[in-house]
């Protein structure tokens, strides 16, 4: 069955540093891999696409990786701050689909 | 400034009664979706549509209707209520068919159905 999966587990840092989330699936071929932020209370918003012929984009301070043969995708922000504490969502849409799954999401917590 | 607003934003209301949510986007976009959001869950797709008069069916529909009479509006309708719908339910739109350039969501209904 499909399955993407996201660390469940909170991610603690400290402001400064670089935060890493990850975002792995299985049984997709995903053509999207879409990031979002969602604080509470609040609907998620959207953050940044990955086209599965692409290796990386950037915006800002965010990269995304896309590795099609780890079946992988990382989420990086750069320089944190305590404002980028929110939960991070991947989804995915799959070839012919279209339709955006989504993973549970990773929180992130950044201590000033 | 384009937007999508989800009303009410929060419902209380009794097993069995009828409910409608609503969703309305300035955006133009075609496409609509409805998802609700349950810890340990996640996101997960009730209905969509791709355009006016289309509907279809996602990952959890049953109990749930939508209808599509115009491009702005995709209400919800949760025929009779049932304890398993108390959910935060969100609303999303899109440009393309694909989700080329994301979705954007409404700020969600919280429903608790007791």
């Amino acid at each position: 069955s499909q399955k993407i999966e996201q660390n469940s587990e909170a991610l603690n840092i400290q402001e400064g540093k670089t935060a890493t989330l990850t975002c792995n699936y299985t049984n997709y071929s995903p053509a999207y891999l879409q990031w979002y932020r969602q604080d509470p209370g609040r609907g998620p918003v959207f953050l940044l696409l990955i086209r599965e012929n692409e290796k990386e984009k950037r915006k800002e301070r965010l990269k995304v990786t896309f590795d099609t043969t780890l079946k992988q995708s990382l989420f990086h922000i750069t320089a944190s701050q305590p404002a980028d504490s929110a939960t991070y969502l991947c989804a995915l849409e799959s070839e012919g689909s279209y339709i955006p799954t989504f993973g549970r999401g990773t929180s992130l917590i950044v201590h000033p | 400034d384009a937007e999508i607003t989800q009303s009410p934003r929060h419902k209380i209301t009794e097993t069995g009664r009828q409910v409608t949510l609503a969703c309305h986007q300035t955006w133009n976009h075609n496409n609509m979706f409805w998802y609700r959001q349950d810890l340990g869950h996640g996101l997960r797709l009730i209905h969509y549509s791709y355009g006016v008069h289309d509907t279809n069916k996602g990952e959890v529909s049953d109990g749930y209707s939508v209808s599509r009479s115009n491009t702005e509006d995709l209400p919800l309708t949760l025929e009779s209520a049932a304890s398993s719908q108390t959910s935060v339910y969100f609303c999303a739109s899109s440009a393309t068919s694909t989700g080329a350039y994301g979705y954007t969501f409404g700020s969600g209904t919280r429903l608790t159905v007791v």
